[in-house]
């Protein structure tokens, strides 16, 4: 069964780097999600993508954050200059339709 | 309180046992999905129903929905100590937007005991 993938499954980096996670999304679906969850926290929305633009982004993603389809399969989302509470893990989602999204396993995040 | 909680937000029960969490939310919505998580790991989808939908089952699980008092329920049926995990519902709003955000609930955090 088809499966979004998510790479690095944990990454640890120094406060002020920039960091990108990297996603595949399942392969014919057509709107791609980013979302993170603070260890303890409930999930929150940060950015939606369709058709190569950001069709809705969260009070959360601000300039230091930005999203990228580079090619047919990935699906990134950079953060330029991490902060302590960045710290959390990030689900990329993908959907076909209206309906289900799926979610990839997660990258955990650790800014010291 | 938010779009989406859960309660109760711990439920510990004896394997063999039903367990039943509820979801409420406030605004209307296309759709409602529910998603398992296991301590410190992705989310797995478990069933949506649709605002249309008043009920619905897929082998454990039996989801209902009621839009006029926007809540829901997850009830799963003769539990296993495997399906110790944590539960949260999420809404999909209804809007014409394309970015159809979920909006996820606090969670509720189950333990099957052997």
């Amino acid at each position: 069964e088809p499966e979004v993938t998510q790479t690095p499954s944990h990454q640890v980096t120094q406060m002020g780097q920039e960091v990108i996670l990297r996603c595949v999304p399942i392969s014919n679906h057509l709107y791609f999600y980013w979302y993170r969850q603070i260890l303890g926290q409930k999930v929150e929305f940060l950015v939606s993508f369709y058709n190569n633009e950001i069709s809705e982004k969260s009070e959360i993603f601000d300039d230091q954050f930005s999203v990228e389809r580079p090619d047919g399969s990935n699906f990134t989302l950079k953060i330029r200059s991490t902060k302590l509470e960045d710290s959390a893990m990030y689900f990329c989602a993908s959907r076909k339709g209206w309906e289900t999204q799926y979610f990839g396993p997660g990258t955990r995040l650790l800014v010291l | 309180s938010q779009q989406g909680e859960e309660d109760p937000q711990a439920l510990s029960i004896q394997e063999g046992e039903n367990a039943t969490m509820n979801c409420s939310y406030k605004t209307s919505i296309n759709n409602l999905q529910w998603y398992r998580q296991n301590s410190g790991r992705g989310l797995v989808h478990l069933i949506l129903i649709r605002s249309n939908e008043r009920e619905k089952h897929s082998g454990r699980l039996r989801v209902t929905l009621d839009t006029s008092k926007k809540s829901s329920s997850l009830l799963i049926t003769a539990s296993r100590a495997a399906d110790t995990a944590s539960y949260f519902c999420a809404t999909d709003l209804d809007r014409e937007t394309s970015g159809s955000r979920l909006t996820f609930g606090e969670g509720t955090q189950l333990t099957v005991n052997p």
